[in-house]
């Protein structure tokens, strides 16, 4: 299976701020690669698609880069409703793996 | 409005089976494959599972192969997750999320809010 690692696991922050979360992957992936939001208790909503494909309703603060084996997520100005764990997934093959996640919290 | 309802999870012993299940509305069911994902409590996100829009396609994460068996019924628009032989290790919230074409992509668009399996003695 590919594996994919994600940095920093827990990124500290305040309304306003640029942050990037990073996502490698252990081989090559192209651009299968996806970026998921979840908020305590609630269900996983894709962000981003075939790494830089932003979704339908996503404000456009948030952004995706990225191919082969190194991604980035990026929110351009943090707002209070992005305090979550956000994940990111390949798509390569069929066995599908996510990230550990990057749990971004209040500073 | 996409709408997935997860139902089926319960307490069960480890041995045991159970089935899940995931009524879709809100899109042309038939049309589109479809999805597991699992997340242990307090953990991260595990594929599990996926059909083809048409049902003839499967694909299962090695864990649960020979154990879980995924199937649909396009005229009730409900998902099925057969699990037997569960294992502790299979304890999580279940999701059913809708996939971005009829076949297997592997993205994510829409997700229901999950159901809960427990598997303890």
């Amino acid at each position: 299976d590919i594996q994919l690692t994600q940095s920093p696991s827990f990124l500290s922050a305040s309304v306003g701020d640029s942050v990037t979360i990073t996502c490698r992957a252990s081989q090559g992936i192209s651009s299968y690669l996806a970026w998921y939001q979840q908020k305590p208790g609630k269900a996983p909503k894709l962000l981003i698609s075939a790494a830089s494909a932003l979704q339908s309703g996503v404000p456009s603060r948030f952004s995706g880069s990225g191919s082969g084996t190194e991604f980035t997520l990026t929110i351009s100005s943090l707002q209070p409703e992005d305090f979550a764990t956000y994940y990111c997934q390949q798509f390569n093959t069929y066995s599908f793996t996510f990230g550990p996640g990057t749990k971004v919290d209040t500073k | 409005e996409v709408q997935l309802l997860e139902s089926g999870g319960d307490l069960v012993q480890p041995g045991g089976s159970l089935r899940l299940s995931c009524a879709a509305s809100g899109f042309p069911f038939s049309s589109y494959a479809m999805t597991w994902v699992r997340q242990a409590p307090g953990k991260g996100l595990q594929w599990v599972s996926a059909i083809s829009a048409s049902g003839g396609r499967a694909y299962y994460t090695d864990s649960v192969k020979g154990r879980f068996t995924l199937s649909r019924d396009n005229s009730k628009n409900t998902l099925y997750l057969q699990m037997n032989s569960l294992r502790a290790e299979d304890t999580a919230i279940y999701f059913c999320a809708k996939d971005s074409m009829n076949t297997v992509t592997g993205s994510f668009q829409q997700w229901g809010q999950g159901t809960l399996v427990t598997v303890s003695s």
